[in-house]
C-alpha cells in the first residue's frame, strides 16, 4: 500500500517565479493538509482540503493557493516566490476520523530552494 | 495565540540512558496534544494523541504524559534507532483542523 507521495522531491526556482507541488494521499484518505517546514523549525499549517474545498487556512498570504481533485490528490501553488519561501513542503493525508484524532500521514516532502 | 515550546533543542544520550523531552503549550481549548517522530529527510510519523490531563500512552520504549500546561515524552533505555527529531503539536478550539507544532527536540542516542 503506497503511502503519501509527493512530487517533485527537490526543485530550485528564482525569485518571482511560480511553483506547483503535487500530492497523492494514502489510499482511502480523503483529506489533504499542506505544511511548510523551514530548516530547524516545526511544520507550519498552510491549509487543508476536503471534498475539493479549502476547509481551513493558516497565516499564509494569498500567494499560496491550492486545489483538490475528485480523486483526492492535491496541488499547492506558490506565486511570486520570495527567498523566504525556501523550505520543505509537506503534504499530510487523513480520513475524517484521522483528522479528528490528529493522526496525519505525511509524505517525504518537496524541498524548494528559491535563489 | 496558540503556542508550543519544546525543550531541550537537542539531547545526546548514551544507549540505555533514560531521559525525558518536554513540551510546554498555550492553547485555547485543547482538542488534543500530539507527538510525532521525524527522521532526517522524511516526513513526520505519528506516535501518540493525548486529550486530557493525566492521560498516558505507551509504545515500546516511549511513554507520553499530559498535564494542563505541558507534556513529557519519556524514553526508557533508548537505542541508537531512537535517534530522530521528536515533534510536539497541539490542536485548539479555534482551529480544529490544523496542528500547531513546536520546533522539536533533536535526539541522538550513541552506542
Amino acid at each position: 500500500d503506497a503511502g503519501v507521495t509527493q512530487s517533485p522531491t527537490h526543485l530550485i526556482k528564482t525569485r518571482g517565479q511560480q511553483v506547483t507541488l503535487r500530492c497523492s494521499p494514502k489510499s482511502g484518505h480523503d483529506t489533504v493538509s499542506w505544511y511548510q517546514q523551514a530548516l530547524g523549525q516545526g511544520p507550519q499549517f498552510i491549509f487543508q482540503y476536503y471534498e475539493e474545498e479549502e476547509r481551513q487556512r493558516g497565516n499564509f498570504p494569498d500567494r499560496f493557493s491550492g486545489h483538490q481533485f475528485p480523486n483526492y490528490s492535491s496541488e499547492l501553488n506558490v506565486n511570486a516566490l520570495l527567498l523566504g519561501d525556501s523550505a520543505l513542503y509537506l503534504c499530510a493525508s487523513s480520513t475524517g476520523t484521522g483528522t479528528n484524532t490528529g493522526e496525519l500521514f505525511f509524505g517525504e516532502g518537496s524541498r524548494l530552494t528559491v535563489l | 495565540e496558540d503556542q508550543v515550546t519544546q525543550s531541550p533543542e537537542a539531547l545526546r544520550l548514551q544507549e540505555g540512558e533514560s531521559s525525558s523531552l518536554n513540551c510546554s503549550y498555550t492553547v485555547s481549548g485543547l482538542r488534543g496534544l500530539f507527538w510525532y517522530r521525524q527522521d532526517p529527510g522524511k516526513g513526520p510519523e505519528f506516535l501518540f494523541t493525548l486529550y486530557s490531563a493525566g492521560e498516558e500512552k505507551e509504545k515500546e520504549r516511549l511513554k507520553a504524559t499530559l498535564t494542563k500546561k505541558e507534556s513529557f515524552l519519556h524514553i526508557t533505555a533508548p537505542k541508537p534507532e531512537d535517534s530522530a527529531t521528536y515533534l510536539c503539536a497541539v490542536r485548539g478550539s479555534g482551529g480544529y483542523n490544523k496542528l500547531i507544532f513546536g520546533a522539536g527536540t533533536r535526539l541522538a542516542v550513541h552506542p
